[in-house]
This record gives structure tokens, C-alpha cells and sequence, in this order.
């Protein structure tokens, strides 16, 4: 079956550390690729998106996210976070020929002050 | 902007008791999902509807309906609630269509937190 792995329940870290939250998935052909985030009291809401072209993508608030196909990856970065980054983040895959979003088990980043 | 809105954002029941989920998009999307969403476990699809009157089962339908009779209104139905249903219910909406770079992108509503005692 498709799936969809985060690597890390719970990330804890400190203001102006980088951060790279891991997603690994499992199918084999085609796929779009998104990450969404959940800030405390709000709604799920995209965070950036991969459908094809440049494997780098640049999202909201300074995050971005590389595919490597090789690697069934999609891993969120972002060089120096900042307090108001905490919150939940999910990745999501759609293989091509599908309607539904597979969805990782998500993340919960607490960025210490 | 799109905007989901969704009845209630808390709400408690009794085991056994029929519970109504209402959901509302004022963006004229056809496509609308219900998921709930349970810690370690992310979101786990529940029903959603490509239009009107139609529906299709997600990944755990059971103990769970839906009902579309207008374009902008998704309801979720819990026939006879149980205690293992206690959990956050998202609601979402895209726009038409099953491929193409706009499709995906879901808006969620706020969530509904629903206890059953």
C-alpha cells in the first residue's frame, strides 16, 4: 500500500537553528508532493507544493523542500526558524493517476525562545 | 480568500447519540472531504463527494455517512456515536478536477473537536 513516512514525531529546537523535516514515501511512479501546516488554534493550510520542474521548491515564510526522486523524498528545510514556526507539519503525496492525498503522520516543531 | 466553515468548533456527545457535522465552502468547489485527524496518525480520509448527491468511501467510511445536497454544504453523519470517534474532524474543498497543479491544493476548515462520552 502507499504510504507516507515522517521521520520525527516531535522536533524540539531553538531560535536561528536550521531545520530539516524528513518525508519518505512509497510509491513508485509519478507523484505530486505537498507539505501543509498547522499553527496552534488554525487551519491546515498549504505550505508550498511539487508538481514538476525545478526539484527545489520555495514555499511560505522562508521554508522550502527538495525532491529526490532516487531517494523517494521530499524533506522541508528552512535555514533559521523563528518562535512563531511552531506547529504541526504534515507531508502529503498524490500519485498521479489518484484523487487522494496520502498523508504522513505529521510533525510537531516547538521552537524554544 | 476561500473560506470552510464548519458548525462547531467543540462539541461533546453521549455514546449512542446521532451526530450532525456541517460543512460550508463559499468558494463553488465541487470536490469536498471529511477527514479526522488523530494524533500519530495524521489525516485519515472518512468520505468525500466530487458533486452534488455523489459520494465515495475513504479509508475508514464505517460508522460514518455523508449527505451533499447543495454544492457548498458537506455534512458528516455519525448514526449511533462511539467513544473510539471521539476526535478532530476536518472539513476540505478543491476546486474540480483530478489532475492539474490547482486541483490538490485542499482548504480545511477550522476542525471540530468532538468528544463522546
Amino acid at each position: 500500500a502507499q504510504s507516507v513516512s515522517q521521520h520525527n514525531h516531535h522536533v524540539i529546537l531553538s531560535e536561528a537553528a536550521s531545520l530539516e523535516l524528513g518525508c519518505n514515501y512509497s510509491y513508485g511512479g509519478t507523484v505530486n508532493l505537498f507539505w501543509y501546516v498547522q499553527y496552534p488554534g488554525q487551519h491546515l493550510q498549504l505550505l508550498l507544493k511539487y508538481f514538476s520542474g525545478d526539484p527545489l521548491v520555495k514555499g511560505i515564510k522562508g521554508f522550502e523542500a527538495e525532491f529526490i526522486k532516487s531517494k523517494f523524498s521530499f524533506n522541508l528545510r528552512k535555514p533559521s526558524v523563528q518562535w512563531s514556526d511552531t506547529a504541526e507539519y504534515f507531508c502529503a503525496v498524490i500519485p498521479d493517476s489518484n484523487y487522494q492525498l496520502i498523508w504522513g503522520a505529521g510533525t510537531k516543531l516547538i521552537i524554544k525562545p | 480568500d476561500v473560506k470552510v466553515t464548519q458548525s462547531s468548533r467543540y462539541l461533546v456527545k453521549r455514546t449512542g447519540e446521532k451526530v450532525f457535522l456541517e460543512c460550508v465552502q463559499d468558494m463553488d468547489h465541487e470536490n469536498m472531504f471529511w477527514y479526522r485527524q488523530d494524533p500519530g496518525l495524521g489525516l485519515r480520509l472518512i468520505y468525500f463527494s466530487y458533486d452534488v448527491k455523489m459520494k465515495e468511501k475513504g479509508d475508514i467510511p464505517e460508522g460514518y455517512s455523508v449527505s451533499r445536497e447543495k454544492k457548498e454544504r458537506f455534512s458528516l453523519i455519525l448514526e449511533s456515536a462511539s467513544t473510539n470517534q471521539t476526535s478532530m474532524y476536518l472539513c476540505a474543498s478543491t476546486i474540480k478536477g483530478f489532475s492539474g497543479p490547482n486541483y490538490h491544493e485542499q482548504f480545511f476548515g477550522p476542525g471540530t473537536r468532538l468528544t463522546v462520552l
